[in-house]
C-alpha cells in the first residue's frame, strides 16, 4: 500500500530532551516536507527536501533540523525541544521536485513538550 | 479527536444535499490548487486538484471551480453523506515555490 508513515504517533517529552520524529514513504517520491498544525494557524511548512541531500527551510524552521540521506526517509529532529513546539506534526511527500503535485500526508505525530 | 482549528468557519448541510465550500486564495501567481479533507485524528487526505489553465475539474461526487479573476476556489460535494463530515482545506502553490500554502479550513457537518 502506498503510504507515508510517521513514528511515533504520540510523544510527551520534557524541555531540552532531544527527539527525532521519523518519516518514511514507499512511493519513490522526490519531494518531502514537514508541517506543523496549530489551532488558528493552520498548516505551516517547517522544512522541505527536493531530493536526497537537498533540504531547505520553510516558513517556521527555528528549533528544527532535518536530514535526507535516503530518498524514502526524512526525519525531523528537535535538538532542544521547548513548550512552543507542542503541536501536531505532519510529514508529506509527492512526485517531482516541487510542491505542485498531489501531496500525500502521513497520519500525524502529536508532540507535547512539558 | 484532534482539534485542527478552534474557530473554523462551519458549514452545516442536510444529508443528501449538495455542499459548496469556498476558499479565497492569496497569490495571483499561484498556478496549482488542491483540496484536502481532514477527519478527526487523521492527516489531510487529497480530494482533487486543479491547475490554473483550467476553471473546472470533476471527480467522483466532487467538483472544483477556479475563478482566477477574483482569486476564488470552490469545492462542490454532491449528495453529501455522513462520511463527508470533516475539515476541508484549500491549498495553493505558486510556480517555482517549494511549498503549499494552506487556508484555515472549513468544518463541514452533516445533519441527518
Amino acid at each position: 500500500e502506498a503510504q507515508v508513515t510517521q513514528n511515533p504517533r504520540y510523544l510527551i517529552t520534557v524541555t531540552g530532551k532531544k527527539l527525532t520524529v521519523t518519516c518514511s514513504q514507499n512511493m519513490n517520491h522526490e519531494y518531502m516536507s514537514w508541517y506543523r498544525q496549530d489551532p488558528g494557524l493552520g498548516l505551516r511548512q517547517i522544512y522541505y527536501s527536493m531530493n536526497v541531500e537537498v533540504t531547505d527551510k520553510g516558513d517556521v524552521p527555528e528549533g528544527y533540523k532535518v536530514s535526507r540521506k535516503e530518498k524514502r526517509n526524512f526525519p525531523l529532529i528537535l535538538e532542544s525541544p521547548s513548550p512552543n513546539q507542542t503541536s501536531l506534526y505532519f510529514c508529506a511527500s509527492n512526485h517531482g521536485l516541487a510542491a505542485n503535485n498531489e501531496q500525500f500526508f502521513g497520519p500525524g505525530t502529536r508532540l507535547t513538550v512539558l | 479527536g484532534e482539534s485542527v482549528g478552534l474557530h473554523l468557519p462551519t458549514l452545516s448541510v442536510q444529508e443528501g444535499d449538495n455542499s459548496i465550500i469556498n476558499c479565497a486564495y492569496s497569490n495571483s501567481a499561484s498556478d496549482y490548487f488542491i483540496w484536502y479533507k481532514q477527519e478527526s485524528g487523521k492527516g489531510p487526505q487529497f480530494i482533487i486538484d486543479i491547475r490554473s489553465n483550467m476553471d473546472k475539474r470533476q471527480g467522483q461526487r466532487v467538483t472544483v471551480l477556479l475563478n482566477k479573476t477574483v482569486k476564488h476556489l470552490s469545492l462542490q460535494i454532491a449528495a453529501t453523506q455522513p462520511g463527508d463530515s470533516a475539515v476541508y482545506f484549500c491549498a495553493e502553490n505558486m510556480e517555482g515555490a517549494q511549498k503549499l500554502v494552506f487556508g484555515q479550513g472549513t468544518r463541514l457537518t452533516i445533519n441527518p
